[in-house]
């Protein structure tokens, strides 16, 4: 089992440039999770899909960012465009729901740096 | 608004000592609470989770101990180790919304 695959793991752009994560999750789960991860704020939920349906995205701090799922084995964060204030580590997570207590199982994360 | 309060923010606890991470929530909508453990280039990790009609839970070294009228919730790690060496996250989930609200994190390092 691969688990949550991420990519870029590392990421470095300049302000104002479009940047696009990408994350496939692990087989046969269903519901999918981007979290951001910074120093101040912590680990926090951006918007979770479920059967490739974005069921929450109030967490999604503005509309320069943007996330679609367009099949149950890849998705895609946009930040666009890009600003320093975005540096963070983003995180996929996915899980089978079957329950909401289900595990999240979390992919190894893609650390942006914005200039 | 920081819906889950943990502390400390860093702790050092010397080997085969006791390590006590602490987390307390306000939402009672809360019905589910993991710990999950993150090590350096890595992603979060569940480490251990429990109910809140349950008052405490153990597996192997770890213990969650839960007071639902206090609404407080505790990560005891016995006989710590080296290798425990990371950082800790509880969690409450909203059983209604299905969202996972994580504390700020405690960076735990074991020294021999």
């Amino acid at each position: 089992d691969a688990g949550v695959i991420q990519s870029p793991r590392h990421e470095v752009t300049e302000m104002g440039q479009e940047v696009t994560l990408r994350c496939k999750p692990i087989s046969g789960h269903n519901s999918l999770f981007w979290y951001r991860q910074t120093m101040m704020r912590g680990l926090e939920l951006l918007i979770y899909f479920n059967n490739n349906v974005p069921i929450d995205d109030s967490g999604m701090p503005e509309d320069r960012f943007s996330a679609k799922m367009p099949n149950a084995s890849f998705s895609t964060l946009k930040i666009q465009p890009s600003e320093p204030r975005d540096s963070a580590v983003y995180f996929c997570a996915s899980s089978t729901r079957r329950s909401p207590r289900d595990e999240q199982f979390f992919g190894p994360g893609t650390r942006l740096t914005v200039l | 608004q920081q819906q889950v309060k943990q502390s400390p923010q860093s702790l050092i606890v010397q080997k085969g000592g006791i390590s006590i991470i602490n987390c307390a929530y306000e939402n009672t909508a809360f019905d589910y609470f993991p710990w999950y453990q993150q090590f350096p280039g890595k992603g979060p990790a569940l480490l251990i989770a429990i109910r809140p009609d349950v008052s405490e839970k153990k597996e192997g070294r770890f213990t969650i101990s839960f007071n639902k009228s206090a609404k407080q919730f505790s990560l005891h790690i016995m006989d710590s180790q080296p290798g425990d060496s990371a950082t800790y996250f509880c969690a409450a989930l909203n059983f209604g919304n299905e969202k996972l609200t994580f504390g700020t994190g405690t960076r735990l390092t074991i020294i021999p």
